[in-house]
Formats: structure tokens, C-alpha cells, sequence
């Protein structure tokens, strides 16, 4: 069972574009939702995460969407820049005594010129 | 640098033989994750200490991984007898917990590629 969807797998943007990752999970329990940036190489670091008591969280270029009643959040990159090429995952922490993360598959991002 | 750190970086074994991978946290972090990464994928959750107590352990830690984390600061990892769908990336994390049942951030280390032969 896969608990957490992530879409597209690859994604190709235009420098200054807006970049769109959509992921989609099952557990209502779940309570946290970071997203990750992996450059190759190199472990992933948190980007921005939610908690499901609000709708939208933005930190600079990076803005998060969350509908709980639709369980799906999604990760807008606005202005995006070639340094935004990477792979970027979703994760879902259930907490309740389980501190593990669950990831999407990922989705590679390549921003050209 | 005050990250998570793995040692080694990369290691390449022949299968049969027994491998060992070291993480020292974040100084103070009192939660240590294990995840795996094989290409293409997201990390997959293997095992998480709390100090030193070995809280929680996945299916996929099968019988010749094991995890430590003696005196609650740098853990290891073994695999013993590898096999070759051991071979992806070994992903390291900590965090810190202010109280029970809290929402801390995992920072990653690196990762250690294992390449079994």
C-alpha cells in the first residue's frame, strides 16, 4: 500500500515559471508534511512544512497548498531559477508514537534558461 | 560544519561479506534515524533511537541489519552477509525531541552508497 502519491515524477520549467508537485495520501492520521530538496549526491534538507491546521504556508519562493477534506498538498515553486534543479520529495510523519517518515517517489525538476 | 555526518562516503563490498556504517548526529540530537535510498526512490524508513533505546524498526530491517547507538550519541549500522539488493544509499538523520510525542525536523547526513558486488 502506498501511502503517499507523488506527482509528476519529472518536471520541466522555464526559468522564472512556476514549478507544481502535487502529493496525495491516505492516512487521515497523519499530522506533519515537509517537503525535501535532494540534490544529487546529497542528502535531502527540509524545505518548507505544514501542519493540517492551516491551508497555505509560504516561505519565500516556496509555498505550500493543503487540502485536508481533498488529502493533498502540493509545493508551488514561484520564479523558479536553475539552482531550483533537484529532486524534491513529499513525506508524511503520522507522529502518534511513530516518528518515521514516509516518503513520495520524488520528482526530478530541471529549470532551463 | 556542525551537520550530520556518515563515514564512509562510499563503500563497495563483495556479497558475502559484512559491512559497518558509522552517523554522528547533530550535537545534542536525541533522535537518530536510519533510512534507505535506492535510485529513484524516496528514503524508506529502516530504524529510530531515542537516545540510546532503540525505539522502532521497520519490516525491511531484516535479520542481518543491525542498528546501535551505545551511549546515545553515534550510531552504527551492520550489514552482514550483503546481498546485492543491499546496494543503495544509506541515509542518516537526527533530531531534536523538547517533549514526548513532538514534530521535530530530520536533518539528513550525506548518505553512504553501498554497492554490493
Amino acid at each position: 500500500q502506498q501511502q503517499v502519491k507523488q506527482s509528476p515524477q519529472s518536471l520541466i520549467v522555464q526559468k522564472g515559471g512556476i514549478s507544481i508537485i502535487n502529493c496525495a495520501y491516505e492516512n487521515t492520521a497523519f499530522d506533519y508534511f515537509p517537503w525535501y530538496q535532494q540534490f544529487p549526491g546529497k542528502g535531502p534538507a527540509l524545505l518548507i512544512a505544514i501542519r493540517p491546521d492551516v491551508s497555505e504556508k509560504k516561505e519565500g519562493r516556496f509555498t505550500i497548498s493543503f487540502n485536508k477534506s481533498a488529502k493533498q498538498f502540493s509545493l508551488h515553486i514561484m520564479d523558479s531559477q536553475p539552482g531550483d534543479s533537484a529532486t524534491y520529495f513529499c513525506a508524511v510523519y503520522s507522529g502518534a508514537g511513530s516518528y518515521q517518515l514516509t516518503f513520495g517517489k520524488g520528482t526530478k525538476l530541471s529549470v532551463i534558461p | 560544519d556542525t551537520g550530520v555526518s556518515q563515514d564512509p562516503r562510499h563503500k563497495i563490498t563483495k556479497r558475502g561479506q559484512n559491512v559497518t556504517f558509522r552517523c554522528d548526529p547533530i550535537s545534542e540530537h536525541n533522535r537518530l534515524y536510519w533510512y534507505r535510498q535506492t535510485l529513484g526512490q524516496g528514503p524508506e524508513f529502516l530504524t529510530y533511537f531515542q537516545n540510546e533505546a532503540q525505539l522502532e524498526k521497520s519490516r525491511l530491517l531484516s535479520d542481518r541489519f543491525s542498528a546501535e547507538r551505545p551511549k546515545g550519541s553515534f550510531s552504527t549500522l551492520e550489514i552482514q552477509r550483503t546481498e546485492q539488493g543491499d546496494s543503495a544509499m544509506y541515509l542518516c538523520a537526527s533530531s531534536l525531541a523538547l517533549s514526548e510525542g513532538s514534530t521535530d525536523t530530520q536533518y539528513f547526513g550525506p548518505g553512504t552508497r553501498l554497492t554490493v558486488l
